[in-house]
């Protein structure tokens, strides 16, 4: 069974930073790409960052290029995300979750960010 | 970016009723769009990927079509646990951009 588990949510002060973990089980790690997706509170989905299997190609959305930077560890099955620079608008629960078939077919269960002073 | 547009935002059913989500994207996104299910509390789940494809284990009742920029889901005999909030996506380029969702309450 493919299973995704986050880690490292918590409050941060504004202009503080943070690393996100994804620990990856069930399946062959180290050939799907994986991404992360962020929600907050009452919105919708806004996706972040997508590395694939081999690190090659990495995309960040706008809002949070410069500041985060999505990395993996295909010996260990973990993906990460280090947040620099945070903000209150970076307050969400962050999603992990694996690419398939141009999709995203299985997501953890997230882990909460909250960003104040 | 490519803009993803839902409608409606929110609609009310009932049971056994026939539900239609529409989602129309700003460019032709060649069929990379997906239909995701997120109940409460819980983490988004995919129901449709390429655009029709159904995902292994989601009940036959949901349906996804369209191509280019247009493209529907449709739920066939709305059943109590499918009220949820619904969102589309495109995968055709970065930034893979969402719907604004779609939230299906009970009339």
């Amino acid at each position: 069974e493919v299973q995704l588990v986050e880690s490292g949510g918590r409050l941060v002060q504004p202009g503080g930073s943070l690393r996100l973990s994804c620990a990856a089980s069930g399946f062959t790690f180290n050939i799907y790409s994986m991404n992360w997706v962020r929600q907050a509170p009452g919105r919708g989905l806004e996706w972040v960052s997508y590395i694939t299997s081999d690190t090659r190609t990495i995309y960040y959305a706008d809002s949070v290029k410069g500041r985060f930077t999505i990395s993996r560890d295909n010996a260990r099955n973990l993906v990460y995300l280090h947040m620099d620079s945070l903000r209150a608008e970076d307050t969400a629960v962050y999603y992990c979750t694996r690419s398939v078939e141009y999709s995203f077919d299985s997501w953890g269960q997230g882990t909460l960010v909250t960003v104040s002073s | 970016d490519i803009q993803m547009t839902q409608s409606p935002s929110s609609l009310s059913a009932s049971v056994r009723d026939r539900v239609t989500i529409t989602c129309r994207a700003s460019q032709n996104i060649n069929n990379r769009l997906s239909w995701y299910q997120q109940r409460p509390g819980k983490a988004p789940k995919r129901l449709i990927y390429y655009a029709s494809n159904l995902e292994s284990g989601v009940p036959s009742r949901f349906s996804g079509s369209g191509s280019g920029t247009y493209f529907t889901l449709t739920i066939n005999g709305l059943q109590p646990e499918d009220f949820a909030t619904y969102y589309c996506q495109q995968t055709f380029n970065s930034p893979q951009t969402f719907g604004q969702g779609t939230k299906v309450e009970i009339k």
